[in-house]
């Protein structure tokens, strides 16, 4: 059975940065792309970039370029998201999400981590 | 990029009855070289990530219930949920996956009435 397990919530102060891990099992790692998406309270989910795990290829929505990094250890079964220059607004759920297969829908989702920024 | 607007906001339906909720993106998601339209529809539960109910605007993910279904081409998509159950409580989001970057619908709140 698939399954992605994400790190724990975070608390951050303004211009900090935070790494949020994305463990996954039950399926070829390496022959995946991992997407993650963020959701603010009451808000509709913002996607903000995705990494193809074999080929080490990574896109970014253009509002996170230069803030934004995803990464993964092949041999851990890992994609990390890192955010840095964190801002209030950046105050999210953040979610790892697999997509199914080459250009196919989000199938499977981690169960969310928190991140809070606040002074 | 591609907007995804949904219809209505919220709704209310009675227990059995029929719910529907509309999409429209901004620009066709239907891929002529395969003939295949790039739409999703998500159900999400307070404190849980969203779960895939449809894709391929029409194809049911394996496990959920064939009560939800999907329908339409191009711009325009709707999800029913033929006979509403309590479990089927949440809020409902549409998401293209036509082109980077994805995005989603505003969401729809059912609730019962």
């Amino acid at each position: 059975q698939v399954h992605l397990v994400q790190s724990g919530a975070e608390v951050k102060k303004p211009g900090a940065s935070v790494k949020v891990s994305c463990k996954t099992s039950g399926y070829t790692f390496t022959r995946s792309t991992m997407h993650w998406v963020r959701q603010a309270p009451g808000q509709r989910p913002e996607w903000m970039g995705w990494i193809n795990v074999g080929y080490d290829d990574t896109r970014y929505l253009e509002k996170f370029q230069g803030r934004l990094t995803i990464t993964c250890d092949k041999s851990a079964g890992t994609a990390y998201m890192e955010l840095s220059r964190l801002k209030s607004e950046d105050t999210a759920v953040y979610f790892c999400a697999r997509e199914q297969w080459v250009d196919g829908a989000f199938d499977i989702w981690g169960q969310g981590t928190m991140v809070t920024v606040s002074s | 990029d591609i907007v995804m607007t949904q219809s209505p906001d919220s709704l209310a339906v009675s227990l059995g009855e029929r719910a529907t909720i509309n999409c429209k993106s901004s620009q066709s998601i239907l891929h002529r070289s395969n003939n295949k339209n790039y739409l999703a529809w998500f159900q999400q539960k307070p404190g849980q990530p969203p779960k895939l109910l449809i894709y391929w605007a029409s194809t049911r993910e394996a496990g959920v219930p064939d009560r939800f279904s999907g329908s339409g081409s191009g711009t325009d998509f709707t999800l029913t949920i033929s006979r509403l159950q309590a479990e089927d409580v949440a809020v409902y989001y549409c998401q293209h996956y036509y082109v980077i970057p994805v995005a989603f619908g505003q969401g729809t709140r059912v609730e019962f009435k």
